[in-house]
């Protein structure tokens, strides 16, 4: 089944120790977006692609970086975790810029220690 | 700008009670509104949407309305299970030249009791 994935489920790392989520998707889909999901509170947009070209959201914190090396495959680099950062970190995609659906993989659920 | 106001939780109703969750939205243009499921320690699952005033979405008997005219999309349900316990996130697509981004409610815990 063409679905997201995201890997790993569960990450444990330390204060300032850097950490890459990864997403890939088998849908082909040009839009990847990842969210931050913040203990009992809604996902709030990052950034996304729309191919190659990145949008980053005016209040995402500098010590959040993306790259998407091909269409199937995105991360999400943390430079350095703080306490504060710890979430559930949700990869979605979306089949173009006309298409308002969003297909979600399971989250990354991050610990920061 | 885009917002999305839902009525606080959580709700806890017993088994095949009537289920309404209020949600009402703030959006230039016409936006795409949905209703997505969250459950325990998992991602976000699609219940339903609706692209168009007075569209209604309906999917595992949860039904919403798209109501322009009073900027709402409240989620029911006639008979709701044990099972259908979970947070439930009202949400807008806030349009193309915002990459048709998602705008969530701040979601409401639903807990239903045998």
């Amino acid at each position: 089944d063409a679905m997201v994935i995201q890997n790993p489920r569960y990450q444990v790392t330390q204060f300032g120790k850097p950490v890459t989520l990864s997403c890939s998707q088998t849908l082909n889909h040009n839009v990847m977006y990842w969210y931050q999901q913040k203990s009992s509170q809604a996902p709030k947009l990052l950034f996304h692609y729309y191919d190659k070209d990145f949008n980053n959201e005016a209040d995402t914190p500098d010590n959040f970086q993306s790259r998407r090396p091909n269409t199937s495959f995105c991360f999400l680099d943390i430079r350095s975790p703080g306490l504060g950062d710890a979430a559930m970190y949700l990869c979605a995609t979306s089949s173009g810029l006309t298409s308002t659906r969003h297909t979600f993989g399971s989250g990354t659920r991050l610990t920061v220690v | 700008g885009n917002s999305v106001t839902q009525m606080e939780g959580p709700v806890t109703l017993s088994e095949e009670a009537f289920l309404t969750i209020n949600c009402t939205y703030t959006a230039t243009g016409y936006p795409s509104l949905f209703w997505y499921v969250q459950y325990p320690g998992e991602g976000l699952q699609l219940l339903l949407k609706a692209t168009k005033a007075d569209d209604k979405g309906s999917n595992k008997g949860f039904e919403a309305t798209y109501r322009k005219e009073t900027t709402s999309f409240h989620l029911e349900k006639g008979s709701v299970q044990v099972s259908d316990s979970a947070v439930y996130f009202c949400a807008l697509s806030a349009g193309r030249e915002y990459g048709n981004k998602l705008v969530f409610g701040a979601g409401t815990i639903l807990r239903v009791k045998s």
